[in-house]
């Protein structure tokens, strides 16, 4: 199957600081990317759709402006967390979709942040 | 609005079979999805079902019913390593994948 990678796999920050992921697809030219975020024991929790050129579509609750989007190019979609807190102290999973039918996501390893 | 349902736990013994339920309503639908998620670990692909009957992949099957909103993963001779969470996903008519919020699979000896 297909390859998507994210950097960093983990992170440890100070309150404040702002942290950026990235999230690539390997093999295949990706129009459309997800960030989700899943803290312990829970389900995956979408955060916000990245489309390549034009700007992200966020998910109910989930700031805009904390979390920052870039859909720069069809390989690459960045999540930059603003300001973090230890709040969002969570494992961050990016998924590349296939351009055409059936649609299947591919997952990154996922990034776990902790913010101290 | 759109749902998943799918059982919070199961447990099963080793060497046994499991059958783990998943109903959906969409607005529109164009296949479902089964993940396994291991602790700690990303979402990892298992089965794509988009019409009618069983698809039978090695040790795992997955079933759909369209007429029922209805689909199940069946995973036979149990390992071990098959305790995970099991993810259950539909896609709809704009193939956004609506989530289940998962079944956590426990397999005792």
């Amino acid at each position: 199957g297909a390859v998507v990678s994210q950097h960093p796999s983990w992170v440890i920050c100070k309150s404040g600081t702002s942290v950026k992921i990235e999230c690539r697809s390997l093999d295949f030219q990706a129009t459309t990317m997800f960030w989700y975020r899943q803290f312990p024991k829970q389900s995956l929790m979408l955060m916000a759709t990245s489309n390549e050129g034009s700007k992200a579509t966020y998910e109910q609750g989930v700031e805009k402006d904390k979390f920052l989007i870039n859909h720069a190019s069809l390989t690459l979609s960045t999540l930059t967390v603003t300001s973090a807190h230890p709040e969002d102290s969570s494992f961050y999973i990016c998924s590349a979709r296939e351009p055409s039918e059936p649609y299947e996501q591919y997952f990154g390893p996922g990034t776990r942040l902790t913010v101290t | 609005g759109q749902n998943i349902d799918q059982p919070t736990e199961m447990t099963a013994t080793e060497g046994a079979i499991v059958q783990i339920n998943c109903t959906y309503q969409t607005s529109g639908f164009n296949g479902l999805f089964w993940y396994q998620q291991h602790a700690g670990e990303a979402p990892t692909f298992l089965s794509y079902n988009v019409l009618d009957g069983l698809e039978e992949k090695g040790r795992f099957s997955s079933f759909l019913s369209r007429s029922k909103g209805y689909s199940y993963l069946l995973l036979k001779e149990l390992q071990m390593k098959d305790s995970a969470s099991y993810l259950c996903a539909a896609l709809d008519s704009n193939y956004q994948l609506i989530w289940g919020a998962g079944t956590k699979l426990i397999i005792k000896p």
